[in-house]
Parts: structure tokens; C-alpha cells; sequence
């Protein structure tokens, strides 16, 4: 069975602050994608990334693909309170474009 | 574009009774998952539908749960009966399906509690 663990699995800043959420398997992902969920709604897609290395940036959030497609890193820069949610990787291993979810990270910033 | 809708949003009821869930995906979008988040977990995929047939139900508790897509449209999921770990938030995505990296749509999700 494969699994996505999130790390951390909680975190609370200040605004203005820098934070780095990661993404790990044993496993190689196919591709990878990232998703945002707020309370009561369903996750909306933040990016996709398929290369090893690649590198994609959405604003103030930048998303790093292991060279090894084993691992996934969101890097969020100058954090605000709109960026509170539970953060979620999901990866296809199998490459059938049917993703298993990571165990997510919960962001609150604090303004 | 009108999104993945779901209903109802919320449901209470007792260990061993039924209950189901309804999902309307984005209009033209052949596939539609059935996803279980259960509080503080990521959601974990109970079925996969390509039009109107199952292309993975692997991990669907068929003893008590089904799944339905009439026409490859609309689709309802059934618990019966209901235990109390089933107490979830029951998530609908749909997507345009084929061979690129598809976006999944999600719906707002149906929040069950069993007591």
C-alpha cells in the first residue's frame, strides 16, 4: 500500500511569516498535485507537477518535485491569513491519473 | 460552469440505520470519484466511476456500502447499514477524464454522523 505522509501536521504562524510544508514516499509518483481545502468545502486543486525537479510557482506559493519523484515540498512565502487550510498532496504512482491523498498539513496564520 | 454539486450537506443518523448520499458532476465530465475524509485525514478513494461503469471499487466495504451512476451522470452512494466509524465527510469529484493530468472538482462533501 502506498502512503503520502504530510509534514508537519499542524501549523500556526504569524502573518508575514515564511513556512515549508513536505511531501514523502518510498515510492516514485507519476505526478503530483497539490490542494487546498477550507472548512466545510472540497479541495481545489493548487498546481501539478510532473517532472523530477520541477519547479512551479503560483504567486506566493512555490511547489518543488523531488529529482527522484519520490517527494514534494510547498514553500509558501510572506504567509496571510487567507492561506489558512489543510494542505493536501495527492500522488499517482501508476500513472492512471487516479491520485491517493496524503495525510495533509493544517496552516492557520494568525494575522 | 455550475460546479459538483452534493446533497444533503449534512446527515445525522443511528448505528445500523441506511443513508444515502447524491452527487451531480460538471456537465460533460466522464469521471466521478466517491471519497471518505474522515476528520483530520486526507480523503481515501471508495470508488471510481468512467461513464456509467466502476473502473475501482478496491476499496469500498461492499458488505454495506454501493454505488450508482445511472446514465453516467448523476450518482448516489448507499451505507447500509451504518456503523460508527462510517461518521465522515463524503466527497464527490468529477473530471473531464481521457489522458492528460486531470483537475478533480470536488463538491462541498455530505458531513454523516452515526450515533
Amino acid at each position: 500500500t502506498q502512503l503520502l505522509e504530510q509534514s508537519p501536521q499542524f501549523l500556526s504562524i504569524q502573518e508575514g511569516e515564511n513556512l515549508t510544508v513536505y511531501c514523502n514516499s518510498s515510492s516514485v509518483f507519476s505526478s503530483l498535485q497539490w490542494y487546498r481545502q477550507e472548512p466545510g468545502e472540497g479541495p481545489v486543486l493548487l498546481v501539478t507537477v510532473v517532472t523530477g525537479g520541477e519547479v512551479k510557482k503560483l504567486k506566493r506559493l512555490t511547489f518543488q518535485f523531488g529529482d527522484a519523484r519520490k517527494d514534494s515540498s510547498l514553500h509558501i512565502t510572506a504567509a496571510q491569513p487567507g492561506d489558512t487550510g489543510l494542505y493536501l498532496c495527492a500522488g499517482d504512482w501508476s500513472g492512471t491519473y487516479k491520485y491517493i491523498f496524503g495525510t495533509g498539513t493544517r496552516l492557520k496564520v494568525l494575522a | 460552469e455550475a460546479g459538483v454539486a452534493q446533497s444533503p450537506r449534512y446527515k445525522i443518523i443511528e448505528k445500523r440505520q441506511s443513508v444515502a448520499f447524491w452527487c451531480n458532476p460538471i456537465s460533460g465530465h466522464a469521471t466521478l470519484y466517491w471519497y471518505q475524509q474522515i476528520l483530520g485525514q486526507g480523503p481515501k478513494l471508495l470508488i471510481q466511476f468512467q461513464n456509467n461503469g466502476v473502473v475501482d471499487d478496491s476499496q469500498l466495504p461492499k458488505d454495506r456500502f454501493s454505488a450508482e451512476r445511472l446514465k453516467g451522470v448523476d450518482s448516489t452512494l448507499k451505507i447500509q447499514p451504518a456503523k460508527l466509524e462510517d461518521s465522515a465527510v463524503y466527497l464527490c469529484a468529477s473530471t473531464l477524464g481521457g489522458y492528460s493530468y486531470n483537475e478533480q472538482f470536488f463538491g462541498p462533501g455530505t458531513r454523516l454522523t452515526v450515533l
